[in-house]
């Protein structure tokens, strides 16, 4: 079976752009989190969405917004990039939302590069 | 205080050794708790979940220690191959689901 899948794997911006990032979860699996992760630090948690609707939100400025298709896979759009925003930008996918033990399964991620 | 913090490390160990790492959280209504390993630029992958009576997976063994809020890894006779970035991940309760990733603590086994 095929893992998770994000597209695109790398992706440059100007200061300004919008941009919008895709991920399709793992078969079966119903929930996306949205994770940004820059240079030396660990995944921050951007958003989850279960069944199209969102469960939870990091503490990230409105120009992040996502959201979940009935086929389950998911958009990342940031608007008004700025330099900051560069980052590895992860997609996991889990079954469920419970929270408790919920294993998460990430893509490769997008790279972005704001210039 | 950060919520979930980590030695960033790099640990640098020869092959054959033990080592382990240590993560702390600050929400004590945190109910789960996992290590992923990420090699360089690549994804996060599980390693393993990380439970209250501890668990052990061949060479590597988690403990949980609620009393003093923090977790640990413990990985024995350490191979070329366990060099990696090591995260600690603490999902939190008590109105909000929002897994908090630690910095990651970076391992390098040597020859």
């Amino acid at each position: 079976d095929a893992g998770v899948t994000q597209s695109p794997t790398h992706l440059i911006k100007t200061r300004g752009q919008h941009v919008t990032l895709r991920c399709s979860p793992i078969s079966g699996h119903k929930s996306v989190s949205w994770y940004q992760q820059v240079l030396g630090q660990g995944p921050q948690f951007i958003f989850q969405y279960y069944e199209k609707e969102e469960r939870g939100r990091g503490n990230f400025p409105d120009r992040f917004s996502a959201r979940q298709f009935p086929n389950y896979s998911s958009e990342l759009n940031v608007n008004a990039l700025l330099l900051g925003d560069s980052a590895l930008y992860l997609c996991a996918s889990s079954l469920t939302t419970s929270g408790i033990q919920e294993t998460q399964y990430f893509g490769p991620g997008t790279r972005l590069l704001v210039l | 205080r950060k919520e979930v913090e980590q030695d960033p490390g790099p640990f640098n160990v020869p092959e054959g050794a033990t080592v382990a790492f240590n993560c702390t959280y600050s929400n004590s209504a945190s109910q789960s708790f996992f290590w992923y390993r990420q090699d360089c630029r690549k994804e996060p992958k599980l390693l393993m979940s990380v439970y209250s009576s501890g668990n052990e997976d061949g060479r590597f063994t988690a403990q949980l220690n609620r009393a003093s809020q923090y977790i640990s890894l413990l990985i024995r006779d350490s191979k070329l191959s366990d060099s990696a970035t090591y995260l600690c991940v603490v999902n939190g309760r008590g109105g909000s689901y929002i897994p908090t990733f630690g910095r990651g603590t970076s391992l390098i086994v040597h020859p």
